[in-house]
């Protein structure tokens, strides 16, 4: 089974300031990782995948996440934080499972972790 | 704008009662899959079609069955609905190639479903 974990309800960060939002993982064999970021009353906004290649992915808003294989971590971070940054923020991983597989196409979601950005 | 639309926005019905949701995939995409949003459960897929065949299943209940048609746009049937059912539900869409684990799925604005 995959899962994944995001071990902070909440970040709080002040704007200009660098931002983390962590996220650990579990899956059997190679794992796809998302970053997705949720507005109020929104629905959910892709920012960045890793599939393969370079450990550093850069997405969308000056985001980027770090894949980091022996810790099974997928950190997103940035540089300097906006006000506008504030949200709710899911990391999802897939897993490569056999056409036909039950789960086949399923994104495990963590928890969500809020990000608050003070002025 | 994700290119995803889902009607309606809100629902508001009673327990036992049945309602459908829909979905209009991004122009192209040919996956369509369903996701619930709950305080307790968090988010969790149900089930994802793709070509208008099913083709993953996840915690999706016996009440709950979806279809996605030749246009290629998606209705979740919700039956017998329970307080617990209340929840936002998620169409997300992928182009969805047979071999698409690292296609991006991308996510509607959400179904607010309250059941009084």
């Amino acid at each position: 089974a995959q899962s994944v974990a995001q071990p902070e309800d909440q970040v709080n960060v002040a704007e200009g300031n660098p931002l983390t939002v962590k996220c650990t993982y579990s899956v059997s064999g190679n794992p796809y990782l998302f970053w997705y970021v949720q507005y109020p009353n929104r629905g959910l906004q892709f920012l960045l995948k890793y599939i393969t290649g370079d450990n550093l992915v850069k997405g969308s808003y000056g985001f980027e996440a770090e894949f980091n294989k022996s810790q099974t971590s997928f950190h997103l971070k940035k540089p300097s934080a906006l006000v506008s940054d504030s949200a709710l923020y899911f990391c999802a991983v897939r897993s490569r499972s056999p056409a036909g597989g039950t789960s086949y196409g399923k994104l495990t979601f963590g928890q969500g972790t809020i990000l608050t950005v003070h002025p | 704008d994700s290119g995803v639309t889902q009607t309606p926005k809100h629902l508001i019905t009673a327990t036992g009662q049945r309602v459908t949701l829909r979905c209009s995939p991004r122009s192209g995409d040919l996956s369509v899959y369903w996701y619930q949003q709950s305080l307790d459960q968090g988010l969790q897929f149900l089930i994802q079609y793709y070509n208008g065949e099913e083709r993953a299943k996840g915690n999706i209940l016996e009440r709950f069955s979806a279809q996605q048609f030749p246009d290629l746009h998606s209705e979740l049937n919700l039956s017998s609905l329970e307080l617990g059912d209340s929840a936002l539900y998620f169409c997300a869409s992928s182009v969805g190639r047979v071999a698409g684990v690292t296609d991006t799925q991308y996510f509607g604005p959400g179904t607010r479903l309250t059941v009084l």
